[in-house]
Parts: structure tokens; C-alpha cells; sequence
């Protein structure tokens, strides 16, 4: 499974724009970029996902680099809400499988 | 995106007891669904795949034979953990795959197992 590399955390203050980072230098050409985050104490939810071109939807936005070796995942306005561990996760076409890094941790300062 | 529970929320057992935990899609038929364990401060680690109407498929390191998996429906799989013992206690999540080839999953909001 191709693997990511994200920063162990972040800190972020409310309201401002946050961009959480993820490098994957072996990803396949069939492999789709997910993110995901984790509340404490709750199942992960999916946040987005790309292939090749950036997307946006009512949650985030996903930028990724035109090698695709790496990709930022990006909220607009951060809340304390949106405080949360964030998976960058490679899933290749047809496995089904999700295989979870360490993730970011971050934390929004009000 | 699926809505998936996951039945019970928490539970506290004795050692050497078994226990079950339900993991439903409630607005999505799902042919695979997937069971992960996450122990505190760690990553979540997938450790089956369960197929509708087939044996789960079990990650290297995951005993079948402990973890129990049933697939019996299209909205239902179950996890039963046999005989647990405290190294067991843990936080169960469970995943609907959606169709198609992107691959997304989506999350029930997991079981915490005590085991005493």
C-alpha cells in the first residue's frame, strides 16, 4: 500500500483558513487521495476526495500538486468544531481497503 | 453518503465472555463492509473485510477463530469477540464501502469494549 506522510500537528486560530499538508511520493496512478477526520471518541468521517484535480465541497477543499505526490487539504474557516485528527489516506482502484497513517492532530485556538 | 450505526455503543464484560456488536447500514445495501480496532491514542487498524453472503477476509495478525464475523444481510454485520480478555478492550468501528470505484467508506460511530 502507498503510504503518506503527514505532520504529527497543527494549531490553527478560529476563523482563519487552515491547510493541512500530505506528501505521497509512491502513489499509483490509480490510487485516489482521501481525507478523512476523526472526532474524539467518534467513527472517522469522510471529509473529500480526488484523483487528479482539485475539489471542493460544502466541507473543504482539496488541492493536489500536478505530480501527485502530494496533495493539502484545506478549510476555509476553520471552528473549534473542525478541531479533530485528520487521515490522508491513498485508496488504490479495487481494493476496498482504507489503510489509516497517524494522521494530524489538529487543534483551533479560539 | 450511508448512514451506518453500531449497536451497542459501549460495553463492559468479564473475561472470558463473548461479545457481539452490530454494525448496520441503515440506507445503503452494502456488499462489503469493513471492521476496524483502534486502541487509545493510536491509528484506526483495519483488521477484516466482510462480504455479504462470504467469509471475511482477515488482515495478517487478526485471528479468525477470536473475531467472529457474520455478514448474513445486506444492512448487517456482526463482529463477536470470543472469550476476551483485557489485552481485547478496545474501540470497534465499522464501514460501509460505497459503490463504485472511488473507494470512499463511511463510519459508524464505533463500540467501546471493556473487558474485565
Amino acid at each position: 500500500d502507498a503510504k503518506t506522510t503527514q505532520p504529527n500537528s497543527m494549531e490553527s486560530n478560529e476563523e482563519e483558513p487552515v491547510h493541512l499538508p500530505c506528501n505521497h511520493s509512491t502513489i499509483s496512478g490509480t490510487d485516489y487521495i482521501h481525507w478523512y477526520r476523526q472526532l474524539p471518541s467518534q467513527g472517522p468521517e469522510y471529509v473529500i476526495h480526488g484523483l487528479t484535480s482539485n475539489v471542493n465541497n460544502r466541507m473543504a477543499s482539496l488541492a493536489i500538486a500536478e505530480d501527485r505526490k502530494s496533495s493539502t487539504l484545506i478549510l476555509h474557516r476553520a471552528t473549534l468544531r473542525d478541531a479533530a485528527v485528520y487521515y490522508c489516506i491513498l485508496a488504490g482502484y479495487g481494493t476496498g481497503k482504507l489503510i489509516f497513517g497517524q494522521g494530524t492532530t489538529l487543534q483551533v485556538k479560539p | 453518503g450511508a448512514v451506518v450505526s453500531q449497536h451497542p455503543s459501549w460495553v463492559i464484560c468479564k473475561s472470558g465472555t463473548s461479545v457481539k456488536i452490530e454494525c448496520r447500514s441503515l440506507d445503503f445495501q452494502a456488499t462489503t463492509m469493513f471492521w476496524y480496532r483502534q486502541f487509545p491514542k493510536q491509528s484506526l487498524m483495519l483488521m477484516a473485510t466482510s462480504n455479504e453472503g462470504s467469509k471475511a477476509t482477515y488482515e495478517q495478525g487478526v485471528e479468525k477463530d477470536k473475531f467472529l464475523i457474520n455478514h448474513a444481510s445486506l444492512t448487517l454485520s456482526t463482529l463477536t469477540v470470543t472469550s476476551a480478555h483485557p489485552e481485547d478492550s478496545s474501540f470497534y468501528i465499522c464501514s460501509v464501502g460505497a459503490s463504485g470505484s472511488s473507494e470512499t467508506q463511511y463510519f459508524g460511530p464505533g463500540t467501546r469494549l471493556l473487558v474485565l
